[in-house]
């Protein structure tokens, strides 16, 4: 069974800096997807990036970038230019590519709580 | 375009009773998944629809069931309610073959 790791419960940045937000997985899979989920106290779960594992390119979306190493089964989460927008409860998910099954089974990290100080 | 939208938010109710949460997915997007966020458990998978079959289903005991309906809305079910079934339950919907899901904002419920 796959499962995923996030071993930061809390962590904290000061305004403006840079972040990292750690995530570990474990798969006998060859082919996956990744995702970094961001749930706010409104309790909505927002997408933050995804990475398909077939891909060596580590995906970007503005301040968000990953670090995507398959051969170690890791997943990090690069947050730049920290805003106070950006406190949230940080989730790392795995999901099989399921050719023909679920598309909709993710797996879940325990969370990491992040903090922005002004 | 509408987001995912799931009724009640709220909800309290007393041990034994059962309860019905829906799920209304963004319109074209039939899979329809249903996830239970709790504070020692995490957030974990219940079961997803697609085109009113269930197509996966989580390690949950008989009590919680759903369906989906030919406009793709989803219903869950929770039979005789627990204590320990209190929790944020998390619906999300995806395009056919897409890769990623959009989520409600979810239903809390409490049972007293």
């Amino acid at each position: 069974a796959q499962t995923v790791t996030q071993s930061q419960p809390e962590m904290s940045v000061q305004e403006a800096e840079t972040v990292t937000l750690s995530c570990t997985y474990d798969t006998s899979e060859s082919d996956y997807y990744l995702f970094w989920y961001k749930q706010p106290p409104s309790r909505q779960m927002i997408l933050v990036i995804r990475q398909e594992a077939y891909k060596q390119q580590n995906a970007t979306e503005n301040r968000f970038s990953v670090n995507f190493q398959k051969a170690a089964k890791s997943f990090s989460l690069k947050i730049s230019d920290s805003q106070l927008g950006d406190a949230a409860m940080y989730f790392c998910a795995y999901r099989s590519a399921g050719y023909g099954g679920s598309q909709g089974n993710l797996i879940f990290g325990k969370g990491t709580k992040l903090s922005v100080k002004p | 375009k509408a987001g995912v939208t799931q009724t009640p938010r709220y909800l309290i109710k007393t041990r034994g009773q059962q309860v019905t949460l829906s799920c209304s997915p963004i319109s074209g997007h039939r899979s329809v998944s249903w996830y239970q966020q709790t504070p020692g458990q995490g957030l974990q998978f219940l079961f997803e629809y697609f085109s009113e079959t269930q197509r996966n289903k989580g390690n949950f005991p008989g009590r919680f069931s759903g369906r989906q309906f030919s406009n793709s809305r989803s219903e869950m079910n929770v039979s005789t309610l627990e204590l320990g079934d209190s929790a944020l339950y998390l619906c999300a919907s995806t395009q056919t073959e897409g890769i990623s899901c959009v989520f409600g904002q979810g239903t809390r419920l409490t049972v007293v």
